[in-house]
């Protein structure tokens, strides 16, 4: 199993450019997130999904968009980046029947700067 | 709504000394409370966990118990190692259809020879 994947590793984007970061996960996961950290901030939840055709915001989900079309795949856009975009975001998975009682599978990241 | 309030970093500590950092939080009912730790570089792994009151998790010499009373789930280690250096978050989870896990602000340690 490969577990959680993201693609970008690093990417460098202008303000107003968009792009799509990439979120896979091969364990059958009903349920996937995305997160942004910031220093002195923690996690915080941009979006999540509880199933494919079903996303719902967290947190902070101005900016960002996102679909489930397939349990495997949970893609974050960016429609118009922003300075304050500038961030490292974690895409998490789990079962959804044991989000209170075991582990989210976190993938290594995705470190975004916005000029 | 939630909310985890964890020790403010960072703490540097030398090897083998003892660990606290200190976790409370605030939740409608009893939540799932959880450690994670973020090595750097890497993504965030979970720790230990206990989900309800008076549990002990456990885990790498690591144990926190789940206290009601005051609401907390402090972090402990005896003795720690140059290994242990990472970022340490506490974070809840009360289910009842929210699907949300709420995090501390984290707090990074960093262990000296």
């Amino acid at each position: 199993n490969a577990g959680v994947t993201q693609t970008p590793k690093f990417q460098v984007l202008k303000t107003g450019q968009s792009m799509t970061l990439q979120c896979a996960q091969d364990m059958n996961h009903e349920y996937m997130s995305w997160y942004r950290q910031d220093p002195g901030m923690g996690l915080r939840l941009i979006h999540y999904s509880v199933g494919a055709g079903i996303t719902d915001q967290g947190e902070v989900p101005n900016g960002y968009n996102v679909s489930r079309s397939t349990t495997e795949d949970f893609p974050l856009r960016l429609l118009s980046a922003a300075p304050s975009q500038t961030s490292v975001y974690f895409c998490a998975s789990s079962y959804l029947g044991l989000l209170g009682t075991d582990t989210q599978y976190f993938g290594p990241g995705t470190r975004l700067t916005v000029l | 709504g939630d909310s985890v309030t964890q020790m403010e970093g960072p703490v540097t500590l030398s090897e083998e000394a003892f660990l606290t950092i200190n976790c409370t939080y605030t939740a409608t009912g009893y939540p799932s409370l959880f450690w994670y730790v973020q090595y750097p570089g890497e993504g965030l792994q979970l720790l230990l966990k206990a989900t309800k009151a008076d549990d002990k998790g456990s885990n790498k010499g690591f144990e926190a118990t789940y206290r009601k009373e005051t609401t907390s789930f402090h972090l402990e280690k005896g003795s720690v190692q140059v290994s242990d250096s990472a970022v340490y978050f506490c974070v809840s989870y009360s289910g009842a259809g929210s699907y949300q896990l709420t995090f501390g602000k984290g707090t990074k340690l960093s262990v000296i020879p």
